[in-house]
């Protein structure tokens, strides 16, 4: 069954300091992955997406297709990035699976 | 274009009552999905339609939940009647194509 994991619930980071937001997934087929912020009672908005290749507020992420992760790292947290991430999986054309989140805290 | 409108933003009501959430998708898009978020299960799909058809409703957590959208642009989630562990924010989203997905501001829903 395709699946995604993000294996923390909660995440602090002391500002300047890197920051990884884990994702696993479980899919048989070509994944496209994406990370999804969700800024303190706003909506959620799309960050990036693996097939992009992109960097968005100085965040990247790699599909590792042999880890079958799609990490979110950053070099350095600003207080801005204090946020709910959400990692998700497109699958069968369809429709995008969402992983539970990871609340992340950038500690001043 | 204003995005993905969702009404009401907040709604208190009491256990037993009927609730409907409103959405309306961003004009062009084919598919609306609509999400229900809460501290202890993230975000969980409850439905989507494709063409205003509904194509999986696994995520409708019981037949005290429906939904529909008579047209392209207008769609709603009802629970009839509400319960205290109904609670939650229930997001609306729509997309072009189905890979890149536009959320509303969500809809706050408290029973008491």
């Amino acid at each position: 069954a395709q699946r995604v994991t993000q294996p923390e619930k909660l995440l602090s980071v002391f500002k300047g300091a890197p920051v990884e937001l884990k994702c696993n997934y479980s899919y048989s087929g070509s994944p496209e992955l994406f990370w999804y912020v969700q800024y303190s009672r706003q909506r959620l908005q799309l960050l990036l997406r693996h097939i992009s290749r992109e960097s968005i507020k100085g965040f990247t992420a790699d599909l590792n297709k042999g880890e079958t992760s799609f990490h979110l790292k950053k070099p350095f947290a600003q207080e801005e990035d204090s946020a709910m991430y959400y990692c998700a999986l497109f699958f069968g054309n369809e429709k995008l699976t969402f992983g539970t989140g990871t609340r992340l805290t950038i500690i001043p | 274009d204003a995005g993905v409108i969702q009404s009401p933003r907040h709604e208190v009501t009491e256990m037993g009552q009927e609730v409907t959430l409103r959405c309306k998708p961003i004009s062009g898009h084919n598919s609306l999905f609509w999400y229900r978020q809460t501290m202890m299960r993230g975000l969980e799909l409850l439905i989507y339609f494709n063409n205003n058809v509904p194509i999986d409703d696994s995520g409708m957590p019981e037949d005290r939940f429906s939904a529909k959208m008579p047209n392209a642009s207008f769609s709603t989630l009802k629970i009839q009647p509400s319960e205290p562990r109904d609670s939650a924010v229930y997001f609306c989203a729509s997309s072009p194509t189905g890979n890149t997905i536009y959320f509303g501001e969500g809809s706050w829903l408290t029973v008491v």
